[in-house]
């Protein structure tokens, strides 16, 4: 199993471009989740995935959009990139509720150093 | 919403020694997880242990729910447990997870 991958490993943006970043996991994980991580900061979760077809907001949604069309992929998109969107983006998955399984380890992809100028 | 503090914000060690990290939060939990993230940004899951206690060969974990705290344990440290680790925990299920600003640990040779 590769776990979860992310595309691409760096980017650099001029303000007012557009990009899409791509995860994708192999483990057949119900949850996925997009967090940005800052300097000196914990990571923020930007918005997440319940399941084939479903995204929700999370704590800092402001400027993202995100779809799932695939159960093993999701997508996290900038419309129009601004400077504050400088940051590493993990991308994540876990594989069920904690109430079904008792666990709920969250696997994390490698990240995406991402610059805007 | 939730608090997440840990302790100490950085910590540098000699190799072979032992140390403890500290995660409070201000309310309760029903999740509570540990990740290391090593000097090359990779995260890995440590621990889910919204109670009680586990252990993994050199590191251990305890959370005391009913105090709103947990602590990372880790023996006879060496060079590669250096990073910066992490605590999250949540009400809810992982997709309400809130992280702490991790404690950087150095350990040197």
């Amino acid at each position: 199993n590769a776990g979860v991958t992310q595309t691409p490993k760096f980017r650099v943006l001029k303000t007012g471009q557009s990009m899409t970043l791509l995860c994708a996991q192999d483990m057949n994980h119900e949850y996925m989740y997009w967090y940005r991580q800052d300097p000196g900061m914990g990571l923020r979760l930007i918005h997440y995935s319940v399941g084939e077809g479903t995204t929700a907001k999370g704590e800092v949604p402001d400027g993202y959009n995100v779809s799932r069309l695939k159960k093993q992929n999701f997508l996290l998109g900038l419309e129009s990139a601004a400077p504050s969107q400088t940051s590493v983006y993990f991308c994540a998955s876990n594989l069920d509720i904690q109430d079904r399984v008792g666990t709920d380890t969250q696997y994390f992809g490698p990240g995406t150093r991402l610059t805007v100028l | 919403g939730i608090q997440v503090e840990q302790s100490p914000p950085d910590l540098i060690l000699q190799e072979g020694a032992n140390s403890t990290l500290r995660c409070n939060f201000s309310d309760s939990v029903n999740n509570l997880q540990w990740f290391h993230q090593n000097p090359w940004g990779q995260l890995i899951n440590l621990f889910y242990i919204p109670s009680g206690t586990k252990q993994n060969g050199r590191l251990s974990a305890t959370t005391v729910a009913t105090e709103r705290y947990s602590l990372l344990y880790i023996s006879s440290s060496q060079t590669t447990d250096s990073g910066v680790y992490f605590c999250a925990v949540s009400q809810g299920g992982s997709e309400k997870l809130v992280f702490g600003k991790g404690t950087k640990l150095t350990v040197n040779p």
